[in-house]
């Protein structure tokens, strides 16, 4: 199974929050990334967080980490129609290995 | 600075033909590697590479080749392409910083192979 699942659907209302969960089964990992993908792009590191952090907060991004439950999630504050992308959760597993195992990813549609 | 550009944007190959998806970054980073995203899954790493002369596989390396000769250049041969290698291809370069590991994706190659 994969080891970093997103849900793959997400639909607010302008102006809403938006929260968009991840939850991984790696305990190791030291990193733990959002990155925002929009349609026909590469993908952009929107935020991160260290694993010995349960929160972090970057202007409309507040990302909180439940590492007991392996749980990440993404929230935006007053969401724009120009947030409208995928948003992939993603986790990197110490020094020894810089890649990153994705999830699915989330498609965030905001109605006006 | 470029970032990380990828060339071509989009390719269609017939099967068994070879190609070679060119990569490049001009931030001096020394770790690089090759994803592929295929509908309905994330990101699954292909090869990367430590720096210019070492290169290991990924996740799902097979029908794929790397080589590491400058810092710069990444490039990802296909050397038989299938239609299951239909996908879109993403190379990304990394720098670790006191924040972890940051990773700039290039703009990603649209391959179809029929």
């Amino acid at each position: 199974g994969e080891d970093v699942e997103q849900s793959l659907f997400l639909s607010v209302r302008e102006g809403d929050s938006s929260v968009i969960n991840c939850t991984y089964t790696d305990s190791s990992s030291t990193y733990l990334y959002w990155y925002k993908q929009e349609p026909g792009a590469g993908l952009q590191l929107l935020t991160y967080i260290f694993s010995n952090m349960d929160m972090k907060q970057d202007q409309r991004l507040t990302v909180l980490l439940n590492k007991k439950d392996k749980h990440l999630s993404l929230r935006i504050a007053d969401t724009q129609t120009g947030d409208s992308a995928i948003y992939f959760c993603a986790e990197s597993r110490g020094t020894g290995r810089r890649a990153l195992t994705f999830g699915s990813g989330t498609r965030l549609q905001v109605q006006p | 600075n470029a970032g990380v550009t990828q060339t071509p944007k989009f390719q269609v190959l017939k099967t068994g033909q070879s190609m070679t998806l060119q990569c490049a970054q001009d931030m001096n980073h020394e770790y690089m590697s090759w994803y592929r995203q295929d509908p309905g899954m994330g990101l699954r790493l292909i090869h990367y590479s430590v720096g210019a002369g070492i290169t290991d596989q990924g996740e799902v390396p097979n029908g794929y080749n790397v080589s590491r000769s400058t810092t710069e250049d990444f490039p990802l041969r296909l050397l038989s392409a299938a239609p299951s290698q239909t996908s879109v291809y993403f190379c990304a370069s990394s720098i670790t910083t006191g924040g972890g590991e940051t990773q700039y994706f290039g703009p990603g190659t649209r391959l179809l192979v029929l």
